[in-house]
């Protein structure tokens, strides 16, 4: 089956930087997928590596390496508004070579002043 | 698109009561996920269809829980009979296959 594993909580100063680790262990890998969602909210996708290496989407980044089966999020000049939930999720292969989601436990990060 | 619509919004029920939870993904998404999310397990997956054939259904707690697609545009999710224990969000995700999943609003469900 699978596992991933993500620290359950981070602080970080706004206008900072704060790195958010995954790390994993499945079979049949097809990429990891990064996702923020508010108290209240659905989980929306943020990004999604393939590909050993970073992806840089604004003031988010994500990295890749499948050899270590290991990922982070990167989120800089933190905003209030990023205080929220954010979860890493594997894609992989399932039966018959379909395609499975699973989702981290989850990393909830608080923003402060 | 409107996105993958959920309903109920809510649902207060009582143990042993039947409830049943609704899905519309976005047309064109040959995936569709069902997850439910509580604050000890975070957000499991319970089944998965691809092409309206359910594919995975390993992370269904217990033969209460049942799915099914009837057609590309629909899909429930059913508990019968409920337990307190089976409060939680019920999220539908639906996605083309690639690493993005599209989710919904949830369903949140509280049995009393």
């Amino acid at each position: 089956g699978q596992s991933l594993e993500q620290p359950s909580e981070v602080t970080a100063v706004e206008g900072a930087i704060v790195q958010i680790n995954c790390t994993y262990q499945t079979s049949g890998f097809y990429g990891l997928s990064w996702y923020q969602q508010h108290d209240g909210g659905a989980p929306t996708f943020l990004s999604y590596n393939g590909l050993d290496g970073l992806e840089e989407t604004g003031r988010f980044s994500s990295f890749l390496s499948r050899s270590d089966s290991y990922g982070y999020l990167l989120l800089q000049e933190l905003q209030m508004k990023d205080s929220a939930s954010y979860f890493c999720a594997v894609r992989d292969r399932s039966s018959g070579g379909y395609q499975k989601v699973t989702f981290g436990i989850g990393t909830k990060l608080q923003v402060i002043p | 698109d409107a996105g993958v619509i959920q309903s109920p919004r809510h649902e207060v029920t009582e143990m042993g009561q039947e409830v049943t939870l609704r899905c519309k993904p976005i047309s064109g998404h040959d995936y569709l996920f069902w997850y439910r999310q509580t604050m000890m397990r975070g957000l499991e997956l319970l089944i998965y269809f691809n092409n309206n054939v359910p594919i995975d259904d390993s992370g269904m707690p217990e033969d209460r829980f049942s799915a099914k697609m009837p057609n590309a545009s629909f899909s429930t999710l059913k508990i019968q009979p409920s337990e307190p224990r089976d409060s939680a969000v019920y999220f539908c995700a639906s996605s083309p296959g690639g690493g993005e999943l599209f989710f919904g609003e949830g369903s949140r469900l509280t049995v009393l």
